[in-house]
């Protein structure tokens, strides 16, 4: 069964602490997305990754990073966490880069306190 | 200019009328409009797409046009049941672009 993973589905943590948000894909697809959800402002994009090691900010990247070693796995960081980083998170891939619709991971949601 | 616009934010209908939903986008390079459907709690998930060389596409229920003149395309849900209340996302992407740009979202309430 084809799909996007994501770990953890809920997490708390402190202002100030480190987070990692885990994203895997069992479909070979090039192509994967951070994004995050807030209410009224739909999903935005954090940031992309062609394939391993070629990553680009994409429109909210500000505190935020990203790695991506392997193709199948795309990590999101948060270095000191803020609460305005209170949201859901979600990952998505899609093969190559020609224009196909994305699969979305289950999502991650994260409280920042 | 990037941005989509989706109106309405919030939708109510009668179960068994129709529902639409509106998105304009401001790339005029955009060939590709997917929507996405996403339950409480659930990722969004694609129920239909539309790409630039087609004005309608129909699919168990769901209607989509696209106005290129007009950079607008829209979302019809026939015959609407208690299973179609979720929100709902219009996007649109560029063969020159990488990543779907995604509406605000609507929030589709069925009521019996």
């Amino acid at each position: 069964d084809m799909k996007v993973t994501q770990m953890p589905r809920y997490l708390i943590k402190r202002m100030g602490e480190n987070v990692l948000l885990e994203c895997g894909q069992d479909m070979s697809h090039e192509t994967m997305y951070w994004y995050r959800q807030d209410p009224g402002l739909g999903l935005q994009l954090i940031y992309i990754s062609y394939d391993v090691d070629s990553n680009s900010e994409g429109d909210i990247p500000k505190g935020y990073r990203v790695s991506r070693k392997k193709r199948e796995h795309f990590s999101l960081i948060l270095d000191s966490a803020k609460t305005n980083q209170t949201s859901v998170y979600f990952c998505a891939s899609r093969p190559g880069q020609g224009n196909s619709d994305y699969t979305f991971g289950s999502g991650t949601r994260l409280l920042v306190i | 200019g990037e941005q989509v616009e989706q109106l309405p934010s919030i939708l109510r209908v009668q179960e068994g009328s129709s529902a639409s939903i509106n998105c304009t986008y401001e790339n005029s390079a955009s060939n590709y409009f997917p929507w996405y459907k996403q339950e409480p709690g659930e990722n969004p998930k694609l129920i239909i797409d539309i790409r630039s060389n087609m004005e309608r596409k129909q699919t168990q229920g769901l209607i989509v046009l696209l106005d290129k003149k007009a950079k607008r395309f829209s979302l019809h849900i026939t015959d609407t049941q208690p299973g179609d209340s979720a929100m709902y996302f219009c996007a649109a992407s560029a063969d020159s672009g990488t990543y779907q740009r995604f509406g605000t979202g609507t929030k589709l309430q069925v009521v019996p």
